[in-house]
């Protein structure tokens, strides 16, 4: 059973608008969530993460938003650049053990 | 720093072999994670060595194993691969510590099984 989850698995944005990647999760002692960007033939990378005892993290482009009643997090990511198209993977766990979603494709139209 | 690096990069075996792929930290780090990437179920978590020692496991049959040495380097095996083993495999390193831990990883293993 998918304890993280990407229902969208993939998203089209014109460049420079906003792009909302969206990720639940079910476990509720889940205390720490990341994202990571992806590119064909190479590993993930971490991009941004966000502790269970904040609401928002920003950093650059990019925010994480938490909404723990909900489990819910959504990466934003304003503007978008052509640049930024590639898979994103959220994750959710605590210590050493993540369990990640499926995966968004994100692509930026020119 | 040199980053992550798995050997090798691709696999092509079939139903009922074994298979060990193997996954060398960053320098520094003593954790390893294996992860299996799979279009319909995403990154699974298989598990994570921490010092020679499995901290944490993933729900993957006993057919999935592993191993951390002493320099950190890490090995998974397969035994009696099936067709549904075909995926790409990915290890992830990082410093052990806990909460705020974040994972570099590798390239990948791609399997495929045939």
């Amino acid at each position: 059973d998918q304890q993280v989850k990407q229902n969208s698995p993939s998203l089209s944005v014109q460049e420079g608008r906003i792009s909302i990647l969206n990720c639940d999760y079910t476990n509720s002692m889940f205390d720490y969530f990341l994202w990571y960007k992806k590119y064909p033939a190479e590993g993930p990378t971490f991009l941004i993460s966000i502790s269970s005892i904040k609401d928002k993290n920003e950093d650059g482009r990019f925010t994480v938003f938490l909404n723990k009643s909900a489990k819910h997090l959504s990466l934003h990511i304003v503007p978008s650049q052509p640049g930024d198209s590639a898979v994103y993977f959220c994750a959710a766990g605590s210590g050493n053990q993540f369990y990640f979603g499926t995966g968004t494709s994100l692509t930026v139209i020119p | 720093k040199a980053g992550v690096t798995q050997t090798p990069r691709y696999l092509i075996k079939t139903r009922g072999q074994q298979v060990t792929l193997s996954c060398s930290p960053i320098s520094g780090h003593r954790s390893v994670s294996w992860y299996q990437q799979t279009p319909g179920q995403g990154l699974q978590f298989l598990f994570e060595y921490f010092s020679e020692t499995q901290r944490n496991k993933g729900n993957f049959p006993g057919r999935f194993s592993g191993r951390q040495f002493s320099n950190s380097r890490s090995e998974m095996n397969v035994s009696t691969l099936e067709l549904g083993d075909s995926a790409l495999y990915l290890c992830a390193s990082g410093t052990g510590g806990f909460t705020g831990e974040t994972q570099y990883f590798g390239p990948g293993t791609r399997l495929l099984v045939l």
